[in-house]
């Protein structure tokens, strides 16, 4: 079964950045992409951007395009999502998430999630 | 990228429908099919029930329905339970290469 893995919460000091792991089984990585959502609490979800798996090229949301940086090993079958000068309101849960099939623009299956907290 | 539109909150008793709207502009819903749907449980993860405007994935219920005109996309929930009280986001691609999110429904089931 398709399975996304995500690394463990973190605490963050203001102007730290953070990786956030996301290893995933169960398919074939390489066919699929991964898109990072994330949610600030109480609040909707909010695309990042998104990873094309095989070659890496990347498209990201232009609220953090200057702070981003979306990644995959296709050895382990992981994708990382980095994200620099942290601020307060970076908290909220992050979540890895593979699209649906070729063509398609949704999300299928989703990570855990990883609470990021930014606090001084 | 604005966030899509969606009313705050929505209710009804067991049995009836209720419809959520979600409206963009022509740069997202009134532009592409791929508008999709997703439910969420406190403290868990969204989950798609609707894809490409009103393609069920497999297991979904086919109480959940959508349809799309313009800017504005519909989830219609038929047959209300207990257990669809939850929240309820739309999302669409949009012409800047992009994905947008709209900013919740809460489904009430009174």
């Amino acid at each position: 079964q398709v399975q996304l893995v995500q690394s463990g919460a973190v605490l963050k000091r203001p102007g730290a950045s953070v990786k956030v792991s996301c290893k995933a089984s169960g398919y074939t990585f390489t066919s699929y992409g991964i898109s990072w959502v994330r949610q600030a609490p109480g609040q909707g979800p909010e695309w990042m951007g998104w990873v094309n798996t095989p070659n890496g090229q990347t498209q990201y949301a232009q609220n953090v395009q200057d702070r981003v940086t979306m990644t995959v090993d296709t050895s382990t079958a992981t994708a990382y999502m980095d994200l620099r000068n942290l601020r307060a309101d970076d908290t909220g849960v992050y979540y890895c998430v593979r699209d649906g099939p070729a063509g398609e623009i949704f999300f299928e299956y989703w990570g855990q999630g990883t609470l990021v907290t930014v606090s001084s | 990228q604005s966030a899509l539109t969606q009313p705050a909150s929505v209710s009804g008793s067991p049995g009836q429908s209720i419809t959520i709207s979600c409206t963009g502009t022509s740069s997202d819903v009134g532009g592409y099919h791929h508008v999709s749907w997703y439910q969420q449980f406190p403290g868990k993860a969204p989950k798609v029930i609707l894809y490409d405007v009103s393609t069920r994935p497999s297991g979904v219920s086919t109480r959940f329905s959508g349809s799309k005109s313009g800017d504005t996309a519909s989830l219609t929930i038929s047959g209300l339970q207990a257990d669809d009280e939850a929240d309820y986001y739309c999302s669409s691609y949009t012409s800047a290469s992009t994905v947008v999110f709209g900013g919740g429904t809460k489904l009430t089931v009174l």
